[in-house]
């Protein structure tokens, strides 16, 4: 099964300032079809998790382009140009390429 | 509006079965595969299974941790999807979660305590 490794699991920050969020796979995310099944999702307290980014870098719908998401094969980033105290919650890497699906451990945003 | 409601949970024995239901409406449920997750308080997101739509011949596919245990099943009929979960342990103890993950819908999810 595919291991998703998040790093760091706590992330203090400064409002305003930039943050970045690795998540790394055991295999390869690529599928046959050339997409990467790399998804980014964010949970707030008490709330169901929504995703932000799909595909490495594809932004949801009504995300704010202050989110951006890269990487490639088994190296995955979450950036935050500045951070918005909306934004503190935790983050969770997910892939959608092998079955069982997997999440990352989540990375906790801290001011 | 896309909506999914989770039902069933509740409190259950160790070693006792629950079977959670996921009412969907505000789309075309019989065209999209279903997922079921979980969180532990205060825990991380463990995705547990999932059950793909007619035209692939309604594929599953579970977490290692709940294989043999629990099983994922659909009624295409009453817009539903189903979380079978048997041999419950403590661990299991969260709450549950249905997704239509490849759309971002989520419920609101159903807590399940499994304690004696």
């Amino acid at each position: 099964d595919v291991v998703m490794t998040q790093s760091p699991l706590s992330l203090p920050v400064t409002l305003g300032q930039p943050a970045s969020i690795s998540c790394r796979s055991s295999q390869s995310l690529v599928y046959s079809d050339g997409n990467t099944y790399l998804n980014w999702f964010q949970q707030r307290p008490g709330q169901s998790p929504r995703r932000l980014i799909y595909m490495v870098s594809y932004r949801d719908s009504g995300v704010p382009d202050r989110f951006s998401g890269y990487g490639s094969g088994t190296d995955f980033t979450l950036r935050l140009s500045r951070v918005e105290a909306e934004d503190i919650a935790v983050y969770y890497c997910m892939q959608g390429r092998h079955v069982p699906y997997s999440f990352g451990q989540g990375t906790k945003l801290e001011i | 509006e896309v909506q999914l409601v989770e039902s069933g949970g509740g409190l259950v024995q160790p070693g006792g079965s629950l079977k959670l239901s996921c009412a969907a409406s505000g789309f075309t449920f019989s065209g999209s595969a279903m997922h079921w997750v979980r969180q532990a308080s205060g825990k991380g997101l463990e995705w547990l299974g999932r059950i793909r739509e007619r035209g692939y011949n309604y594929a599953t596919a579970y977490a290692a941790s709940v294989k043999g245990r629990f099983t994922v099943s659909r009624d295409d009929s009453r817009n539903t999807a189903y979380l079978q979960m048997n041999s419950l342990t403590t661990e299991d103890t969260a709450v549950y979660f249905c997704s239509r993950l490849d759309y971002d819908d989520w419920g609101q999810g159903t807590l399940v305590t499994v304690s004696s």
